[in-house]
């Protein structure tokens, strides 16, 4: 069945550095979706990504969806304490319509 | 607007026990998620409704979990009996048939099985 991966499962990073997580489906998606869930918190939606590659912004947040529509990337750009949580991607595949989860990539932010 | 809402927050219960749970999604949402995240792991999807509807129930482990949607509008889950392997978040999410299909989770019920 379809498998959503994502890389790394851990980050620590200093505040100030950048960060960033990927997204690999194991077949085409018709889109992608990221969320953000922080510590104790349930996942909120950041952003949806349709069309072949695909680049958005949203302030420090760099999201794109690859050519192939195969695999997205989260770039955060410039690191602050409130980045901390687990970032999701969830694809939709592009035959069943099911939206998968990864398993998250955690972000840790030293100040 | 009001978010999803969901009860208890938290629950204990004995291995073999029942137990279940309530889903009030935003209003006027039409579709309706129930998912299981263990902890380290991304939600995964148990069942979700289309209105009163059934559209995906192919990871629901149906000899001991179940789920309705009577009225099209709340929802609950039943475990009967539980395992020490399902303690885990029940998340419930709701989304709306127009737009990006985005999706409301509320605060989950964390479920532990001793």
């Amino acid at each position: 069945g379809q498998q959503v991966m994502q890389i790394p499962q851990y980050q620590h990073v200093q505040e100030g550095e950048d960060f960033t997580t990927y997204c690999n489906s194991s077949t085409t998606l018709s889109n992608i979706q990221w969320y953000k869930q922080r510590p104790g918190g349930h996942p909120v939606f950041l952003i949806q990504l349709v069309k072949s590659g695909e680049v958005k912004k949203q302030k420090r947040l760099t999201f794109q969806f690859g050519e192939a529509k195969k695999n997205s990337s989260l770039h955060i750009t410039a690191t602050q304490t409130t980045d901390v949580g687990t970032y999701f991607c969830a694809g939709r595949s592009g035959n069943t319509g099911k939206l998968i989860f990864g398993q998250g990539t955690t972000l840790q932010v030293k100040p | 607007e009001a978010g999803v809402a969901q009860s208890p927050r938290y629950k204990i219960i004995e291995k073999r026990q029942s137990v279940a749970f309530w889903c009030n999604p935003i209003s006027g949402h039409a579709t309706l998620y129930w998912y299981q995240q263990i902890l380290g792991q991304g939600p995964k999807l148990l069942i979700q409704f289309q209105n009163n509807g059934v559209v995906d129930d192919s990871q629901l482990p149906k000899d001991r979990f179940s789920a309705e949607r009577l009225k099209g509008v709340d929802s609950t889950l039943k475990i009967q009996p539980a395992k020490l392997e399902d303690s885990a978040v029940y998340l419930c999410a709701s989304s709306s048939v127009r737009g990006t299909n985005e999706q409301f989770f509320g605060p989950g019920t964390r479920l532990t099985v001793l």
